[in-house]
């Protein structure tokens, strides 16, 4: 079965400064995965996905990500994050199996200072 | 934008009663799910439905849980008797055809006392 771990259980950054959080997955084939965003009291709110092809996606709110197979890595980040990304991070995987459901990481939770 | 609307946002209920989680999907949309997140937690899985019927179903969603497509536009959660360990915010999520991209409501608190 596919696991995915996020080793960060919460990151502060300061508002302008880079981010990037980390998720690994364990899986035979490759994947499909995902990030999803939370801010509290919401649902979850895809921000990128990675099918196939460039390993390097784009999502909304000026998110990208690289999937990088040999690390089994599928890293988020954002040049400049703003007080506005302050969330809950989760990445996601499905198989290509046509098992549908999602497996999520236990989250990253991302505090912005001023 | 289309989008998955979840009711009601907040559901107290008493252990042993039952309750039943509501959700319209994105319209076009043949794919639906149910996820849960305990306090704290991560998000998990529990079922999947497509063509009503179940097609995918975790540990979790055992006997005191049921799904059903009453209608062409609702997807519901039932549980049959609810236990404290119930408590949690359920999600409901839709997908088109194809390859897996799924959207998610806003989520129902379930509060079981």
């Amino acid at each position: 079965a596919q696991s995915v771990t996020q080793p960060d259980i919460h990151i502060t950054v300061s508002e302008g400064a880079s981010l990037e959080l980390r998720c690994n997955y364990s899986y035979g084939a490759t994947p499909y995965l995902f990030w999803y965003v939370q801010s509290p009291g919401q649902g979850l709110q895809l921000l990128l996905k990675y099918f196939s092809g460039d390993t390097l996606v784009q999502g909304i709110k000026g998110f990208e990500a690289e999937f990088k197979r040999s690390q089994s890595s599928f890293n988020l980040r954002k040049p400049s994050v703003h007080w506005s990304d302050a969330a809950e991070y989760f990445c996601a995987v499905a198989t290509d199996t046509g098992r549908r459901a999602l497996t999520f990481g236990s989250g990253t939770r991302l505090q912005v200072q001023p | 934008e289309p989008e998955v609307t979840q009711t009601p946002s907040h559901q107290v209920t008493q252990m042993g009663q039952e309750v039943i989680l509501r959700c319209v999907p994105i319209s076009n949309h043949l794919y639906f799910y149910w996820y849960r997140q305990i306090l704290g937690q991560k998000v998990e899985f529990l079922v999947s439905f497509y063509n009503n019927e179940i097609s995918e179903k975790s540990e979790i969603f055992d006997d005191q849980f049921s799904v059903e497509r009453p209608d062409g536009s609702n997807f519901t959660l039932k549980i049959r008797s609810t236990k404290l360990e119930d408590s949690a915010m359920y999600f409901c999520a839709s997908s088109g055809p194809g390859i897996n991209e799924q959207f998610f409501g806003p989520g129902t608190r379930l509060t079981v006392l």
